[in-house]
């Protein structure tokens, strides 16, 4: 079975910093990475995705996030912050089970921008 | 606007007293997710339907229970709530392919579930 893995529960950071959180996930002969973002008191929404091609993916609001599969690593950047980005933040690795997909969720990382 | 919807957003029940869990889609997907996510963890997968066939996570407690009496709505039924039980629930639905294709799961709102 897969696994995800947040280093950082928390990462506290000033508005207009660079961040970069980390996710690196249990090797497999395919891996298909994604990463969430959760808002208080709101569900999942997919921040971007990563099933083939480059290994760079970016979102529509600035973060982007790179498949380093010698690292087994799906770390999610940003180069500048907003207070609006403040979210808890998770990575997950999908698997075929059944026929359908199921998601495996690292523990999340908590972004605070601060101003 | 297509949508995951989740009723109610907050939940209160007593200890014990079964509770009912609503989810419904506009999407017209054919999977269909329960995830736990307690305070701070990751959300966990309980179990999903893939079109009208049940599947249930090894690890999921025999008191979760889910219905999907057609394509756009599903239930997660609680028989006997414990205290360890409070959580937030959400659910999920995706478009699922043949051929394996990784499609994004969608999510509603959740529902926070207090057991008193």
């Amino acid at each position: 079975a897969q696994s995800v893995t947040q280093l950082d529960s928390q990462v506290p950071v000033f508005e207009e910093a660079p961040v970069e959180l980390r996710c690196n996930y249990s090797s497999s002969v395919s891996v298909y990475l994604f990463w969430y973002v959760q808002y208080p008191n709101q569900g999942l929404q997919l921040l971007l995705k990563y099933l083939s091609g480059s290994t760079l993916v970016e979102s529509i609001n600035g973060f982007e996030a790179e498949f380093n599969k010698s690292q087994t690593s799906f770390h999610l950047r940003k180069p500048s912050v907003h207070i609006s980005d403040t979210a808890e933040y998770f990575c997950a690795v999908s698997e075929l089970e059944g026929g359908s997909e199921k998601l495996v969720f690292g523990k999340g990382t908590k972004l605070t921008v601060n101003p | 606007d297509a949508m995951v919807i989740q009723n109610p957003r907050y939940q209160v029940t007593q200890f014990g007293k079964p509770v009912t869990l609503s989810c419904s889609q506009t999407l017209n997907h054919n999977v269909m997710y329960w995830y736990q996510q307690k305070s701070s963890q990751a959300p966990k997968l309980l179990f999903h339907y893939y079109d009208k066939d049940f599947n249930n996570e090894a690890d999921t407690p025999d008191n979760f229970q889910s219905r999907r009496p057609n394509t756009s709505f599903c239930f997660l039924d609680i028989r006997s709530p414990g205290l360890g039980d409070a959580a937030m629930y959400l659910c999920a639905t995706s478009r699922d392919l043949a051929g394996g294709y990784h499609n994004e799961q969608f999510f509603g709102p959740g529902t926070r579930l207090t057991v008193l």
